[in-house]
C-alpha cells in the first residue's frame, strides 16, 4: 500500500530564509507525486506535480522539488520565503487507479509558521 | 469562472442525526471526490463519484453515501453520526477521473462538528 510520511509536524522560518519541507513516501512502484497548500479556512491548492522525466519539478508561488528515487523523498524547496507562505502543507502520492482515475494518499502535513 | 463550490460553510449536529453536504464541481468537470480531514491530518479519501456513479471508495463505514446528479453537482450524506466524524470534509472535483492533465480542485469545505 501507499503512504506518506512527512516526518515535521511544524516548521518555524524567518522571512527571507530559504524553507525546504521534507517527504517520503512508500510505493511499489514509479510514483506520482504531489504538493499541496492549504491556507486557513480554505481548500488545497495545488503547487507541482512530478510524473515522469526531469527530477526538479518547479511549480508555483516560487516552489520547486526534487524527486530522488534512491531516498523515496519529494522534498519542497523555496529560496526565500515570504509572509504570505504561512499555511499547511500537504505531500501525496497518487498511482493511476483502476479506471484510469488516481486517488492520491496525503500525508498529515507539515505547518509553515514565518516570523517577520 | 466559479471553482469548487460547498455548502454549508459550517454544521452542527447532534450524534445519531443525519447530514447531507454539497459540492458544485468547477465549471467543465466532470469527476467529483470528497475527503475528510480531521483535526491536525491530511485529508483521507471517501469516495468518488464519475457518471453519477461511486467509481472509487476509500475506508468508509456505509454510513457514508453519496450521489452525484446530470449536472455533475454531488452530495455527501453521513447517516447515524458518532462524535469521531466530526472533520472538515472537502470535496474535490477534476476531468475524466482525475486524468494526471487535469489535477484536483478543492473548495473550501464543510466543517461538521458533532455534539
Amino acid at each position: 500500500a501507499q503512504s506518506v510520511t512527512q516526518p515535521d509536524i511544524h516548521i518555524t522560518v524567518s522571512e527571507g530564509a530559504s524553507l525546504e519541507l521534507r517527504c517520503n513516501y512508500s510505493y511499489g512502484a514509479t510514483p506520482y507525486l504531489f504538493w499541496y497548500v492549504q491556507s486557513p479556512g480554505q481548500g488545497l491548492q495545488l503547487l507541482l506535480k512530478y510524473f515522469s522525466g526531469d527530477t526538479l519539478v518547479q511549480g508555483i508561488k516560487g516552489f520547486e522539488a526534487e524527486f530522488k528515487r534512491s531516498q523515496s523523498s519529494f522534498n519542497l524547496r523555496k529560496p526565500s520565503v515570504h509572509w504570505s507562505d504561512a499555511a499547511e502543507y500537504f505531500c501525496a502520492v497518487g498511482p493511476r487507479a483502476s479506471g484510469g482515475s488516481y486517488i492520491p494518499t496525503f500525508g498529515r502535513g507539515t505547518s509553515l509558521i514565518v516570523h517577520p | 469562472d466559479a471553482g469548487v463550490t460547498q455548502s454549508p460553510t459550517h454544521l452542527i449536529k447532534t450524534r445519531g442525526q443525519q447530514v447531507t453536504l454539497r459540492c458544485s464541481p468547477k465549471s467543465g468537470h466532470d469527476t467529483v471526490s470528497w475527503y475528510q480531514q480531521a483535526l491536525g491530518q491530511g485529508p483521507q479519501f471517501i469516495f468518488q463519484y464519475y457518471e453519477e456513479e461511486e467509481r472509487q471508495r476509500g475506508n468508509f463505514p456505509d454510513r457514508f453515501s453519496g450521489h452525484q446528479f446530470p449536472n455533475y453537482s454531488s452530495e455527501l450524506n453521513v447517516n447515524a453520526l458518532l462524535l469521531g466524524d466530526s472533520a472538515l470534509y472537502l470535496c474535490a472535483s477534476s476531468l475524466g477521473q482525475g486524468d494526471f492533465g487535469s489535477p484536483l480542485h478543492f473548495g473550501n469545505g464543510t466543517r461538521l462538528t458533532v455534539t
